[in-house]
């Protein structure tokens, strides 16, 4: 089985501020990661995902995330927030093999952007 | 529509009563997926429908939840006798069914047990 952690359960961060969310998971097999968000009221949309090659990945609104093997990490950040980017956010994994094929989520995390 | 499409948007119940609850995939997308969001927590998946497979239950909470999807298309959750605890906003999401397509969620449907 597979699990993730998001560390902060909220972030608050001023406007034009970087901003990075921590995401860690454990699986015993190798994963495909993913952020998605999501907006009040809405449903999730995806931001980027991991599959392979370069560890940095390009997300839209300007995130980017990059995956650290050794330490199981796929960290979320954006160089300069804006007010637009308050939302949660939740890291996501499914495991490339194994009897446990759904996507596993991250508690989240909750991105207020303050003016 | 393009999207994935639930209903109803909001329930409020009582408790003891049945409740079910609609999901309509994107046209195409043979995987499907049942998700329970609750109030500060993250998302809990309840199911998971992949083409003709047998679905994969081992998220159900309980026997009083089961979930249909019908010649490969909607899906529908079902909770009987709800209780309190079933409060929350249940999200399903289609996916192409490859591990490493996107799931794309509707805006789900928020349970209200009173």
């Amino acid at each position: 089985a597979q699990s993730v952690t998001q560390l902060d359960s909220q972030v608050p961060v001023f406007e034009e501020a970087p901003v990075e969310l921590r995401c860690n998971y454990s699986s015993s097999v190798s994963v495909y990661l993913f952020w998605y968000v999501q907006y009040p009221n809405q449903g999730l949309q995806l931001l980027l995902k991991y599959l392979s090659g370069s560890t940095l990945v390009k997300g839209i609104n300007g995130f980017e995330a990059e995956f650290n093997k050794s330490q199981t990490s796929f960290h979320l950040r954006k160089p300069s927030v804006h007010i637009s980017d308050t939302a949660e956010y939740f890291c996501a994994v499914i495991p490339l093999s194994g009897s446990a094929r759904q996507l596993t989520f991250g508690s989240g995390t909750q991105l207020t952007v303050l003016p | 529509g393009a999207g994935v499409s639930q209903s109803p948007s909001n329930k409020v119940t009582e408790k003891g009563k049945d409740v079910e609850l609609r999901c309509d995939p994107i046209s195409g997308h043979t995987a499907l997926y049942w998700y329970r969001q609750s109030l500060g927590q993250g998302l809990e998946f309840l199911i998971y429908f992949q083409g003709n497979s047998a679905p994969d239950k081992s998220g159900l909470p309980s026997d009083r939840f089961s979930a249909e999807r019908t010649g490969g298309s909607v899906s529908t959750l079902t909770i009987q006798r709800t209780q309190q605890e079933d409060s929350a906003v249940y999200l399903c999401a289609s996916g192409a069914g490859t591990d490493n397509s996107p799931l794309h969620f509707g805006n789900g449907t928020r349970l209200t047990v009173t």
